[in-house]
């Protein structure tokens, strides 16, 4: 039951697009499609972004788009604002009811 | 809008026991399965443990797995983490999350401190 490798940190300015990767294993991310991201601020309850990979809850924006390739799901940001600084993470069915998540990464708007 | 709000956190030393509660403001809490998923100091998040939403079904991680128990009450909109043997690793803020579909947490609750010290 290991940790999701995600960056420790990324960084974009205004406007950009920026991508967080995620990666597990065959026994996890790369065999499910359970996947889903969650944003976090400072002294905040996580918030619910995507899941089951690349599909969006209403009423987060459509600026937040997820992905998989193999042993891969990643997060993109696009039109980046200074309200998506945060702490993202990664989280996916590892079999068995087990569940893990990415060790996080620290998003920071120039 | 639904709430999810814990309690029953607070200072242990090691080896005591805490109980935690999650209590739910909708009456469609028992359709989804729950969850407890926690976060150390500083730290990331780490799922603890999952129930069906009828109860028969339960899941551990590995580093509670033998020392937490999880239940619900339906009847009471209720969810439950037992915690025994506690540890010093085990001081997180606790929270509590709804799962309307596989490994979606779309509801969480503001969360609960449990510190475990000598």
């Amino acid at each position: 039951q290991s940790a999701l490798t995600q960056p420790a940190s990324v960084s974009g300015s205004p406007g950009q697009s920026i991508t967080i990767s995620c990666t597990g294993t065959s026994s996890d991310v790369g065999i499910y499609n359970l996947v889903s991201w969650y944003q976090q601020h400072p002294g905040k309850a996580p918030k619910f972004m995507i899941y089951e990979a690349n599909k969006r809850p209403a009423g987060v924006s459509d600026r937040f788009s997820g992905s998989k390739s193999g042993n891969t799901a990643s997060l993109t940001i696009s039109g980046l604002q200074a309200e998506d600084e945060a702490d993202y993470y990664c989280c996916s069915y590892a079999g068995s009811g087990m569940v893990v998540f990415g060790g996080g990464t620290k998003l920071t708007v120039l | 809008e639904v709430q999810l709000v814990e309690s029953g956190g607070g200072l242990v030393k090691p080896g005591e026991s805490l109980r935690l509660s999650c209590e739910a403001s909708e009456v469609t809490f028992g359709s989804y399965s729950m969850n407890w998923i926690r976060q150390a100091p500083g730290k990331g998040l780490e799922w603890v443990s999952c129930i069906s939403s009828d109860s028969r079904s339960t899941y551990y991680a590995n580093s509670v797995k033998g020392r937490f128990t999880i239940s619900r009450d339906n009847a009471k909109n209720s969810l439950f983490l037992q915690m025994n043997s506690l540890r010093a690793e085990d001081t997180a803020v606790y929270y509590c999350a709804r799962e309307p579909t596989g490994v979606a947490y779309d509801i969480w609750g503001q969360g609960t401190m449990v510190t475990v010290s000598p």
